[in-house]
């Protein structure tokens, strides 16, 4: 089982401000790094898969990026909206993942 | 397209008795399968995963098991239910070729008493 770090556990944001948070995890043997969305009452839904150092993804409003040497990877939500309270999973490893605890993200109107 | 059904969606059960879950997945062949659970306050614990039929990994001692009878059908049975084996469970699935997200079903509320 690997260790993998999310903080903060949660975080509240005004509707139309930035925000980011951090997944950590270990810094040898990296195979792959997933972050997920788990709306509540859905399932986790996948947002991104990284493979390699320095690797930036986005999707809409939502990016990350991904530092294979140090260990972390940051999901970052610009302009945040109602739609975008979550809880967000990374998950780290090969075909068996390990995921970290989450953050739960809420907008506030 | 692909689908993935979990069921049920709620179970109460009395500590000593058995359980089974069953998920299925449509749309696709020779999947890997992947049981989660997460414990309240917890993330989500990978319980079992299956390459292939008949093939099963744990990766936690517990008092549950897995079987995958047919190619796109995991099951999670227990004999006899603890009062620890409380919480959410997920079925996933992903492709055999390399690198994939995991898609989820719906999830199993799971409340021992």
């Amino acid at each position: 089982i690997l260790n993998v770090e999310q903080s903060p556990q949660s975080l509240h944001v005004q509707e139309g401000d930035s925000t980011n948070f951090t997944c950590s995890f270990p810094s040898s043997n990296f195979y792959a790094l997933h972050w997920y969305r788990w709306e509540t009452a859905k399932s986790p839904e996948a947002l991104f898969v990284m493979t390699l150092n320095g690797d930036e993804k986005k999707k809409g409003r939502i990016s990350a990026t991904l530092n294979t040497k140090e260990g972390y990877s940051y999901l970052y939500i610009k302009g945040s909206q109602p739609e975008d309270s979550a809880t967000y999973l990374c998950a780290f490893g090969d075909y068996k993942l390990s995921f970290g605890a989450g953050t739960t993200v809420t907008v506030r109107a | 397209s692909q689908t993935i059904h979990q069921w049920p969606a709620t179970l109460v059960q009395p500590v000593g008795s058995p359980l089974s879950l069953e998920c299925t997945v449509e749309g696709t062949s020779n999947p890997n399968l992947y049981w989660y659970r997460q414990a309240a306050g917890r993330g989500l614990q990978l319980l079992f995963y299956s390459v292939g039929i008949g093939q099963i990994s744990s990766e936690v001692p517990q008092n549950l098991s897995a079987s995958r009878p047919q190619d796109r059908q995991f099951i999670l049975s227990s004999k006899k239910l603890l009062l620890s084996d409380s919480g959410f469970y997920l079925c996933a699935w992903n492709s055999d070729e390399g690198i994939e997200k995991l898609f989820f079903g719906s999830g199993t509320q799971l409340s021992v008493l």
